[in-house]
């Protein structure tokens, strides 16, 4: 079964400083990785996500995100906050299109909050 | 274009009663996804339909939950008999296919009191 792990239920940064929000997955196939971000009373929306090829994938904001499959782990990273990145963040992961269907699993999220 | 909308924004209702919540994905995409987020929590997947068929209904909770998507388009979930563990954020994404990303709504905030 497809899990997501995500360290730090709550992680603070200084604007300017570097984000770092750590994200450990588990599947029995090559997954398919995703960073959401969620702002106050607004839906989901998509960050960047991982199918194949370069591991080191950017996204939108300045975002990105790198693929280790040796450490099982799709962390994300900033070079510097800025206080409209303040949001929760989620990391989630599928079987892809390797399946007949689409199943993704979130992780618990991380409330990011950046510190002016 | 329009993205996935979703109403009521905000539903309340009373222990035992019935609701039903509504989707409009985006124009052409043909997979859709219903997602329940309580809070704190991370969304949990509920159901997918793949055009007019759910694919997968393995993540609705017990038998007082079903969703219809009648013309492979707008979806509705309708939970009978309430209760007040359903409080919950209801997410609904849509997709172009399977595989591909996939579009969140703005969410059904469901209280039962």
């Amino acid at each position: 079964a497809q899990s997501v792990t995500q360290l730090g239920s709550h992680v603070s940064v200084s604007e300017g400083a570097l984000v770092l929000l750590r994200c450990n997955y588990s599947s029995s196939v090559p997954p398919y990785l995703f960073w959401y971000v969620q702002y106050p009373n607004q839906g989901l929306q998509l960050l960047l996500k991982y199918t194949t090829g370069a591991t080191l994938v950017k996204g939108i904001n300045g975002f990105e995100a790198e693929f280790k499959k040796s450490e099982t782990s799709f962390h994300l990273t900033k070079p510097s906050a800025h206080m409209s990145d303040a949001a929760e963040y989620f990391c989630a992961v599928n079987q892809g299109a390797k399946t007949s269907y689409d199943k993704v699993i979130f992780g618990p999220g991380t409330s990011l909050s950046v510190i002016p | 274009g329009a993205g996935v909308s979703q109403t009521p924004s905000n539903k309340v209702t009373e222990k035992g009663k019935y609701v039903e919540l509504r989707c409009d994905p985006i124009s052409g995409h043909t997979a859709l996804y219903w997602y329940r987020q309580s809070l704190g929590q991370g969304p949990e997947f509920l159901i997918y339909f793949q055009g007019t068929g759910a694919a997968d209904d393995s993540g609705l909770p017990n038998d007082r939950f079903f969703a219809v998507r009648p013309e492979g388009s707008v979806s509705t979930l309708k939970i009978q008999r309430t209760e007040r563990g359903d409080s919950a954020v209801y997410l609904c994404a849509s997709s172009p296919g399977s595989g591909g990303t996939q579009y969140f709504g703005p969410g059904t905030r469901l209280l039962v009191l």
